[in-house]
């Protein structure tokens, strides 16, 4: 069985470049999530969707970051312009929502973005 | 409220040993409580789980313990082996929310 599969594993980008953080979902999946993970700030929830559709942005830090789901198979995370503090890991995760209870989410392996 | 508050930071046990972290939570509507595994290049994967309608919870060498009248909750790792060495990180979540509220993260080391 396919997990959740991220990509590119690794980024190294200089600031003020445009950057995507690419993911895909484990298939039948309804949930999807994109995570941010720092030493300093420990795991942070950017952005929720659920069947395609954002439903919970709070967490993105700024304007610019912008995710996008365009089907139920494929996500993407894009920062732009790109600075330094934006460096971290950023991990997708998906799940099967159902409407009585909290789910499992199933992380992939994550994307570590340096940008100098 | 929503936070949820882990420690200690850091373990370091021996071979054989009990490794234990805890977890408080303010939040009396959490009512799901999920310890993750995270090993150094991977994404958290899901460990052990339990509900509040029980107190505790084992799988394998992993028990859950929880107090709700005390909103604690912890994580017992009995005979700990090198190959548990991760970082660990409780979380909780209410109803049917999607939401997980993680902890900070104990990063356990365990010496052969």
């Amino acid at each position: 069985d396919a997990g959740v599969i991220q990509s590119p594993r690794h980024e190294v980008t200089e600031m003020g470049q445009e950057v995507t953080l690419r993911c895909k979902p484990i298939s039948g999946h309804n949930s999807l999530f994109w995570y941010r993970q720092t030493m300093m700030r420990g795991l942070e929830l950017l952005i929720y969707f659920n069947n395609n559709v954002p439903i919970d942005d709070s967490g993105m830090p700024e304007d610019r970051f912008s995710a996008k789901m365009p089907n139920a198979s494929f996500s993407t995370l894009k920062i732009q312009p790109s600075e330094p503090r934006d460096s971290a890991v950023y991990f997708c995760a998906s799940s099967l929502w159902r409407s009585q209870a909290t789910d499992t989410q199933y992380f992939g392996p994550g994307t570590r973005l340096t940008v100098l | 409220q929503q936070q949820v508050k882990q420690s200690p930071q850091s373990l370091i046990v021996q071979k054989g040993g009990i490794s234990i972290i805890n977890c408080a939570y303010e939040n009396t509507a959490f009512d799901y409580f999920p310890w993750y595994q995270q090993f150094p290049g991977k994404g958290p994967a899901l460990l052990i789980a339990i509900r509040p309608d029980v107190s505790e919870k084992k799988e394998g060498r992993f028990t859950i313990s929880f107090n709700k009248s005390a909103k604690q909750f912890s994580l017992h790792i009995m005979d700990s082996q090198p190959g548990d060495s991760a970082t660990y990180f409780c979380a909780a979540s209410r109803g049917s929310s999607y939401k997980l509220i993680f902890g900070s993260g104990t990063r356990l080391l365990v010496r052969p």
